[in-house]
C-alpha cells in the first residue's frame, strides 16, 4: 500500500528567509505524480506545486520549489523568501499515475508558522 | 477563477438527524471527489466519481453514507442517521479529467452534537 509521511508536524522561518518541508513516500508503482497543497486559516486546499515522476528535472512555482529524489522516495518542498500569507497547514499527497485511479494520499501536514 | 462551491460552509444538527452537502464542481471537469478532514486520520477519500458514475466508494460507511451525482453540475453526500464521530471537515474537488490535477472547495464543517 502507499503512504506518505510527513515528519514534521511544525516549522517555523522568520519572513524573508528559506524553509524546507519534507516528505517521503512509499510505493512499488513507477508512475505516479506527487503534490504540495496549502491550507491557510480560510480552510481552501491550495495546490503549490505538482511533480510527474517521470520527470528529472524539479517542478518551480515561484518562490515554490521541489528536491525530488525518486530514487529515495523523497520529495521536499523549498520556499524562498518567506512571506507572512505562506503560514499555513502544507499537506504532501501522492497520487498512482493510473487511468483507473485518481485517488490522492495525503501526508499528516506541516504547521508553518511565518515570524516577521 | 473558477471555483468548486460547496454549501452549506458550515452545519450544526443533532445526533439522528438527516445531513447533506451539496457541492457544484467546475463546469466542465468531469471528475468528482469527496473527502474528510480530521484531526485524528486527517485527509481521507470517502468516494469519488467519473463522468457521473461512482468509481471509488470504499473509504465510505456504507450504512449511513451515500453519495450521487444527480447531474453533472451537482454532487451530495448524505448522512443519516448522523453521529457525533462524524464530525468533521468535508470537502469536494474536482479535476478536468484523468490525471489532472484535483481543484478543492472550501468545505464544510459539520458538528454533530
Amino acid at each position: 500500500a502507499q503512504t506518505v509521511t510527513q515528519s514534521q508536524p511544525e516549522m517555523s522561518v522568520q519572513e524573508a528567509e528559506t524553509v524546507t518541508l519534507s516528505c517521503t513516500y512509499d510505493t512499488s508503482e513507477s508512475d505516479y505524480y506527487l503534490f504540495w497543497y496549502k491550507q491557510p486559516p480560510s480552510r481552501q486546499m491550495i495546490l503549490v506545486i505538482r511533480q510527474e515522476a517521470y520527470k528529472q528535472q524539479n517542478a518551480t512555482e515561484n518562490r515554490f520549489s521541489v528536491n525530488f529524489q525518486k530514487a529515495a522516495k523523497s520529495f521536499s518542498l523549498k520556499i524562498s523568501d518567506s512571506q507572512l500569507g505562506d503560514a499555513a497547514m502544507y499537506f504532501c499527497a501522492y497520487r498512482v499515475g493510473s487511468y483507473n485511479t485518481d485517488k490522492l494520499i495525503f501526508g499528516t501536514g506541516t504547521r508553518l508558522q511565518v515570524f516577521p | 477563477d473558477a471555483r468548486v462551491t460547496q454549501t452549506p460552509r458550515h452545519k450544526v444538527t443533532e445526533m439522528g438527524q438527516e445531513v447533506t452537502m451539496r457541492c457544484q464542481p467546475i463546469l466542465g471537469h468531469n471528475t468528482v471527489f469527496w473527502y474528510r478532514q480530521t484531526m485524528m486520520q486527517g485527509l481521507e477519500l470517502l468516494a469519488y466519481f467519473r463522468n457521473r458514475a461512482p468509481l471509488d466508494d470504499s473509504g465510505m460507511p456504507k450504512d449511513r453514507f451515500s453519495a450521487e451525482m444527480p447531474d453533472a453540475t451537482l454532487a451530495t453526500l448524505k448522512i443519516q442517521p448522523s453521529e457525533p464521530r462524524d464530525s468533521a471537515v468535508y470537502f469536494c474537488a474536482s479535476a478536468l479529467r484523468v490525471n489532472q490535477p484535483q481543484h478543492f472547495g472550501d468545505g464544510t464543517r459539520l458538528s454533530i452534537l
